[in-house]
């Protein structure tokens, strides 16, 4: 398996404009993870998947934030409209369980100017 | 919340052992993690406590004490390519159930 693909591995766009990120979790992985890292605030669990099933969105920081995995096989990020302050870096990871070790993707840089 | 705490920096010399403190807030915790990660890539995981005591893995091991709310990593024989980010965090569960981490300790290896 070639591990969680996530794409764009980076991303510059103007605040106001749309950005949607992919993820490709690894097969057969039943839980996916979206984290935003910021030196601030280190890793934050934005939202998780379980079974293509939003579980827990509590850390999406508001309502121009959205998630979705439409199959077992990805999950996009979406935010509209994007202000500078979500300017950061996005990862997505998957595990086999709930409480196991998480594989993550290279991350997406997102900066927003 | 479940604050993990972990030292913003450190500095060792190549070759010494160095260990990162943790520390977790104890209610609803069910385990530990502990994740590297280079500057610019991906957190990569290193272990999982669950229960109190040491665990060795190769030069890397992991302690945990539940009742102290308190985990540390320990690094051997420091090489240059171990000068990364080191990650703590606490899985929660209950009404939490999720992984909480730390900020990460900036661990710089000089020669």
């Amino acid at each position: 398996d070639a591990g969680v693909i996530q794409s764009p591995r980076h991303e510059v766009t103007e605040m106001g404009q749309e950005v949607t990120l992919r993820c490709k979790p690894i097969s057969g992985h039943d839980y996916l993870f979206w984290y935003r890292q910021t030196m601030m605030r280190g890793l934050e669990l934005l939202i998780y998947f379980n079974n293509n099933v939003p579980i827990d969105d509590s850390g999406m920081p508001e309502d121009r934030f959205s998630a979705k995995m439409p199959n077992a096989s990805f999950s996009t990020l979406k935010i509209q409209p994007s202000e500078p302050r979500d300017s950061a870096v996005y990862f997505c990871a998957s595990s086999f369980v709930r409480e196991g070790e998480a594989f993550f993707g290279q991350g997406t840089r997102l900066t927003v100017v | 919340g479940q604050n993990i705490d972990q030292p913003t920096e450190m500095t060792a010399t190549e070759g010494a052992i160095v260990q990162i403190n943790c520390t977790y807030q104890t209610s609803g915790f069910n385990g530990l993690f502990w994740y590297q990660q280079h500057a610019g890539e991906a957190p990569t995981f290193l272990s999982y406590n669950v229960l109190d005591g040491l665990e060795e893995k190769g030069r890397f091991s992991s302690f945990l004490s539940r009742s102290k709310g308190y985990s540390y990593l320990l690094l051997k024989e420091l090489q240059m390519k171990d000068s990364a980010s080191y990650l703590c965090a606490g899985y929660y569960g209950g009404a939490t159930n999720k992984l909480i981490f730390g900020t990460g300790t900036l661990l710089a290896v000089q020669p």
